[in-house]
């Protein structure tokens, strides 16, 4: 059974980087598998962020692109995101989830991050 | 890129059968076979319920298809029932290697 569970600061300031965390289990990041990150902002639909292989290889959304890294810990079996120089905007909930084909087939149950002075 | 055009909301009464349209461009929804469908409850992660087009993932019920003609894509809920109420999202892979989803859609069962 696959699982996932973000993690991180449910507060983050105007203007500072928002950093999550995405512990997997159940299943390995170094499998041939790509990694998302999706968002939610209340009441809105859902935005792809970006992917990630465990190669370092990456795909991000080009609205988010000159803000998003992605990386991963192989060690901790883990992957993360960071969202540099946030805006309210940014308030939402981040769900990272696991591909299988084209398809997001495993989701976390998402983290609400506000951004908020 | 823009997000691929759903209906804001769909309804019809239990038993009958309704249809999602996803429309997005041939950069998209026209290029690939790889349209999914995802329902989401209130408080709830996305669930997926249909990929590449037409395919359910195990444990999802036959009253789910999806179909595609040209740059639109179709989710239909057949027998529809009490617990289909929910928001639904399309997505689609893209030309550019990401993923883009539908503006979503809200079903309500009458």
């Amino acid at each position: 059974q696959v699982q996932l569970q973000e993690s991180g600061p449910g507060l983050v300031k105007p203007s500072e980087t928002l950093s999550l965390t995405c512990a997997v289990s159940g299943d390995s990041i170094s499998n041939n598998n790509w990694w998302s990150w999706v968002r939610q902002s209340p009441g809105k639909g859902l935005e792809w962020i970006g992917e990630m292989y465990h190669s370092g290889m990456n795909h991000y959304n080009p609205s988010l692109k000159s803000r998003v890294t992605m990386s991963m810990d192989k060690s901790k079996n883990e992957f993360s995101l960071r969202l540099t120089s946030v805006t309210v905007a940014d308030t939402a909930v981040y769900y990272c989830a696991r591909h299988s084909g084209y398809r997001l087939l495993y989701w976390g149950q998402g983290t609400l991050v506000i951004v908020s002075s | 890129q823009s997000a691929l055009t759903q209906p804001a909301s769909v309804s019809g009464s239990p038993g009958q059968s309704i249809t999602i349209s996803c429309t997005g461009t041939g950069s998209d929804v026209g290029g690939y076979n790889s349209v999914s469908w995802y329902q989401q409850h209130p408080g709830s992660a996305p669930k997926l319920i249909i990929f590449d087009v037409s395919n359910r993932p195990s444990g999802v019920s036959d009253r789910f298809s999806g179909s595609k003609s040209g740059n639109t894509a179709s989710l239909t809920i057949s027998g529809l029932q009490a617990e289909d109420e929910a928001d639904y999202y399309c997505s689609s892979y893209t030309s550019t290697f990401t993923y883009v989803f539908g503006t979503g859609t809200r079903v309500t069962v009458l």
